[in-house]
């Protein structure tokens, strides 16, 4: 199993660019999530998916847009993006709620000039 | 509103005991989630407290008090290798929403 991968790993933009950052998790795990983490901050949710065809806004979900059109896939779109948006984006899966852990992925560093 | 406090930086000798702690604040309670973040790395998961008391895994234990809010993490013998960040993270009722603190960066010293 690879758990939980991301795509690409390094990115470096131009303002007002477009992007998308793919997840894939092979684990059959109903629930998804993108975060981002900034230096001194907590990860902080994006998106949110609890299953295929489903998506839901996080805690700063302004300025991204997410798909979730197969189960094992989790998009991030970036349509515009901003220097604000330079941030290590980590996804995460898990199977239920309750007791079981996030599985995160590697993580992307997006750099926006 | 919902917050998590954990410090920001600690200091402790290879051999030695370290207890992080974590107050949190949430809109009911479903759980509070330890993890271990290496520079540059993915969090990983390392305890999962739901009722109040110490449960243990290893060198690692994590204790919880639901009435107080608040948790703490503890590693014994420390060893180099657990320099990292660890992340405090609370779940409310109602959602599917986890709300992870800043996290804490320990530096264990020979």
């Amino acid at each position: 199993n690879a758990g939980v991968t991301q795509t690409p790993k390094f990115r470096v933009l131009k303002t007002g660019q477009s992007m998308t950052l793919l997840c894939a998790q092979d684990m059959n795990h109903e629930y998804m999530y993108w975060y981002r983490q900034d230096p001194g901050m907590g990860l902080r949710l994006i998106h949110y998916s609890v299953g295929e065809g489903t998506t839901a806004k996080g805690e700063v979900p302004d300025g991204y847009n997410v798909s979730r059109l197969k189960k094992q896939n989790f998009l991030l779109g970036l349509e515009s993006a901003a220097p604000s948006q330079t941030s290590v984006y980590f996804c995460a899966s898990t199977h239920r709620l309750g007791g079981d852990e996030q599985f995160f992925g590697p993580g992307t560093r997006l750099t926006v000039l | 509103g919902q917050n998590i406090d954990q410090p920001t930086e600690m200091t402790a000798t290879e051999g030695a005991i370290v207890q992080i702690n974590c107050t949190y604040q949430t809109s009911g309670f479903n759980g509070l989630f330890w993890y271990q973040q290496h520079a540059g790395e993915a969090p990983t998961f390392l305890s999962y407290n739901v009722l109040d008391g110490l449960e243990e895994k290893g060198r690692f234990s994590s204790f919880l008090s639901r009435s107080k809010g608040y948790s703490y993490l503890l590693l014994k013998e420390l060893q180099m290798k657990d320099s990292a960040s660890y992340l405090c993270a609370a779940r409310g009722t109602g959602g599917f929403k986890t709300i992870f603190g800043a996290g804490t960066r320990l530096f264990v010293k020979a």
